[in-house]
This record gives structure tokens, sequence and C-alpha cells, in this order.
């Protein structure tokens, strides 16, 4: 198993432009999620997923929207970029059931500059 | 608001010793805590999970305390070695089944010097 794959690893982008971060995991975990880490900070849950077509809020969701379409892959979406989203971003994935909290599978992370 | 801490400065260790991360939370009742390892310019690792009704929980050389009055987490690595230098995190999840995703703290940073 590959795991939890991240695509691009590092970009850079305008003010104002848009852009896709991709996440894909092969494990067939229900849950996903997305995460942002500035330097000396933890990380920070943007937006969550409990299964196919189905999102949520976390943390720090402005500026991004995502989509579940597929148990696979778990798309983050960035409008209009602004220099505060220049950040280091994770995907994770875990296999949850009712009442239970389990590992969280975490991606390699896209970087991400925004002048 | 809901509040973790963790060691803020780096920790240094000498090899052979026995390092102790220390994570304190606030207005926070987790029912279960994870702690992960980060390695520069990677993404966290899972490395141990304890539950508010454990005490205690070891995995090799790793131990991991939970405190649930004192709101507290001890990290301890035995016979640390160079290559457990690293971020450590601690994370806690509340009781709705990991829904909501994992609260991090800032992490600690190891360093274990030969």
């Amino acid at each position: 198993n590959a795991g939890v794959t991240q695509t691009p690893k590092f970009r850079i982008l305008k003010i104002g432009q848009s852009m896709t971060l991709q996440c894909t995991q092969d494990m067939n975990h229900n849950y996903m999620y997305w995460y942002r880490q500035d330097p000396g900070m933890g990380l920070k849950l943007i937006y969550y997923s409990v299964g196919a077509g189905i999102t949520d809020k976390g943390e720090v969701p402005n500026g991004y929207n995502v989509s579940r379409s597929t148990t696979e892959d778990f798309p983050l979406r960035l409008e209009l970029a602004a220099p505060s989203q220049t950040s280091v971003y994770f995907c994770a994935s875990s296999y949850q059931t009712s009442g239970t909290q389990e590992t969280q599978y975490f991606g390699p992370g896209t970087r991400l500059l925004v002048l | 608001s809901q509040k973790i801490e963790q060691n803020s400065e780096a920790l240094n260790i000498q090899e052979g010793k026995t390092a102790t991360l220390t994570c304190n939370y606030t207005n926070y009742s987790p029912a279960y805590l994870q702690w992960y390892r980060q390695d520069p310019g990677r993404g966290p690792v899972f490395l141990l999970l304890i539950r508010e009704n454990e005490k205690e929980k070891r995995k090799e050389r790793l131990k991991v305390t939970f405190d649930t009055t004192l709101k507290q987490s001890l990290f301890h690595i035995t016979a640390s070695q160079p290559a457990d230098s690293a971020t450590y995190l601690c994370a806690l999840a509340s009781g709705g089944g990991g829904a909501d995703g994992l609260t991090f703290g800032k992490g600690t940073h190891l360093i274990i010097q030969p």
C-alpha cells in the first residue's frame, strides 16, 4: 500500500490564484482530514470527511473548499490564494467505527508559498 | 478555550538516558490521547494511543502515562538514541468517535546527543 499520497510537494502561488491540493489514500479508510501546519505551531484542522459525499468544517475552514466524491480522494481547493495561506498542508486518513478513535495516517505534506 | 501545552523549547538529552516529554491540557475532557513523531519535512507518524480509563501504555522503549486529574500526559523514551531525535506531538480527541479530528499541541523538539 502507498498509504496517503499528496501532490504537489511544493507550489508557489501568486495572490488571487487558485489551486487544488490532491490527496489519495489506498487503505479504504472512511475518514479523511486536511490540516495546515504553520512554523512552530500545531496542526490545525481545516476540513474533514466521514465518508464519500459527506464533508464538514474544522477549526480553520475560511478560504478553502473540499469535496469527497470517492472513498479514496479528498482534494482541497484554494479559490483566491492569500499570503496567510502560506503553510504546509497535510492530508490524513483513518478507519473509524462508532465510539472509537483510531490512528490517523498522514501524507508527506504539500508546502505552499503565496506571494 | 481549549489549550494544549507542550515544552516549547528543545529538549536535549544524552544518549542512553530517558527522555520525558510533557503534555498538559486545559478546558478539555479528552477520551483519548495520542502521541505522534514528526521528522523535518515529513508528516506525523503515530506512536501510541492511550484512553481516559488507562493509566499507562507501553510499546518497546516508549511509555505513555495519562492523568486525567492533573490533565497531563507524560511520554517517556528509555535508552534514548540519536535516531530518536525528532519533534513529538501530543494530540487529543473527544469522545465523539474522532469525527472532528484531533487537536494537536505545538510539539516538543527532542535532541539526543551522542
